[in-house]
């Protein structure tokens, strides 16, 4: 069974610190993405990776940068956290495209993050 | 700018009825959609998807139609019971690209 593991379940941070939020997964997968779930909003794309140390922007990489230095690990980096950064965080994993249809994406249960 | 969206934020449906749960997209290059379902503090996971050269498929309980013309599909869950109230989420992308688009979510609570 694909397990994708966040490090954190709830994140608080004060404006303008540095913040990581971690995210692993155990089934050698060669793609990792970072969504961010807000209200009315649905999932939004932050980063795509796609091997160790490829990436490309999603549609709201401002603010983001992202760091895969081993194919299990991504990280998503907020440089200077924002009050507008105060979300939902969901990291997932998945095969290259035609490998698992039936499952294409498997999430991490998520970092509820908090910028004061 | 919305490329996939549903009306419904919200919806009850009694237990043993249909729910039905519908997107629209605007973006025509999108050939492959699929539905994701999550909990509370749990990640989406995956429900059932369909490709456009298909109008139907279905999994147990779970049926997804998919109109091209009119860029809507929707989820049909027959009979809804307790345990399918989430948040439901579709998806679209162009076949061969990983990056899914979603979008807003359905929140679903089935009535006992």
């Amino acid at each position: 069974d694909v397990k994708v593991t966040q490090s954190s379940r709830y994140l608080v941070k004060r404006t303008g610190e540095k913040v990581f939020l971690e995210c692993v997964q155990d089934m050698d997968h060669e793609n990792m993405f970072w969504y961010r779930q807000d209200p009315g909003l649905g999932l939004r794309l932050i980063y795509f990776s796609y091997d160790v140390k490829m990436k490309e922007k999603g549609d709201i990489p401002e603010g983001y940068s992202v760091s895969r230095e081993k194919k299990e690990r991504f990280s998503l980096i907020l440089e200077s956290a924002s009050t507008n950064q105060t979300s939902m965080y969901l990291c997932a994993s998945s095969l290259p495209w035609g490998f698992d249809l039936n499952s294409p994406l498997h999430f991490g249960n998520g970092t509820r993050l908090t910028v004061t | 700018d919305q490329q996939v969206k549903q009306n419904s934020p919200s919806l009850s449906v009694q237990e043993g009825r249909i729910s039905i749960l519908n997107c629209d997209y605007t973006n025509s290059m999108f050939d492959y959609f699929l539905w994701y379902k999550k909990y509370p503090a749990e990640g989406p996971t995956f429900l059932i998807s369909i490709s456009s050269i298909k109008d139907k498929n279905e999994d147990g309980r779970f049926t997804v139609f998919l109109n091209k013309s009119a860029k809507h599909l929707s989820l049909h869950i027959v009979p809804s019971q307790p345990g399918d109230s989430a948040v439901y989420f579709c998806a679209a992308t162009p076949f061969g690209n990983e990056k899914l688009t979603f979008g807003t979510g359905t929140r679903l609570t089935i009535i006992p």
